[in-house]
């Protein structure tokens, strides 16, 4: 299916441990991004990519990991998992055509994540 | 720095009447652009509508348009004829040319029957 699938859609997992998040885009978008959304604070960016291989930090990338060795692909690894990042965690990507800078991000359904 | 402020956590309205949800903005760009993102109980993230800085018309869809106060920082979503449909968290971001988008806390809209 065209689009932007996150998985899983729920994960539950204890602290210390590492998660990967997954994300797939179809569309050959450059950018992508992960935010985490929590009351109160909206949508945060923790990582975004321009392309395959570049990868640049949000607001809140303490605690995270990414890569893009594909240009389909945006995992997000939390390298020990703490309390602090239960969130739902938001995948998006976006195109910029070049000599334009009017672009919408896509969403993916985002994927619950609870620390215990 | 991009920040974008929310300060209306919740609103509600009465279904077919006029709600105006607001948002400030803050960045040093002078060419930017300003978004206002639906997300209803399925999580999923809706555009609804957006703007180019260097316009100055407001932008319009369908019963969706914005008041856009570029000195002023302003970004306000009115939505008119209020659906139940509507009911949502609406999300107020900024982009900086073709770089992250900045999200402001969101407005938990309730649509009264």
């Amino acid at each position: 299916d065209a689009g932007i699938t996150q998985s899983p859609r729920y994960k539950i997992t204890e602290t210390g441990r590492q998660v990967t998040l997954m994300c797939h885009q179809t569309w050959s978008h450059s950018y992508m991004f992960w935010y985490r959304q929590d009351l109160g604070h909206g949508l945060r960016l923790i990582y975004y990519s321009a392309a395959a291989d570049i990868t640049d930090k949000g607001e809140v990338p303490d605690g995270y990991v990414v890569s893009r060795s594909k240009t389909e692909n945006f995992p997000l690894t939390l390298e020990s998992a703490t309390r602090s990042q239960t969130s739902v965690y938001f995948c998006a990507s976006s195109v910029t055509p070049l000599g334009s800078l009017n672009t919408e991000a896509f969403f993916g359904q985002g994927t619950r994540l609870t620390v215990v | 720095a991009q920040t974008v402020t929310q300060s209306q956590p919740e609103m509600s309205v009465q279904e077919a009447e006029t709600v105006t949800l607001s948002c400030t903005y803050d960045t040093s760009e002078s060419d930017y652009y300003l978004f206002w993102y639906k997300q209803p109980p399925s999580r999923q993230m809706i555009l609804v509508i957006r703007q180019e800085a260097y316009k100055q018309q407001n932008a319009t869809e369908n019963r969706f348009s914005v008041n856009f106060q570029k000195a002023a920082k302003s970004f306000s979503l009115k939505i008119s004829d209020s659906q139940l449909g509507d009911a949502a968290m609406y999300f107020c971001a900024s982009r900086k040319g073709a770089q992250k988008l900045v999200f402001g806390q969101g407005t938990r809209l309730t649509i009264n029957p």
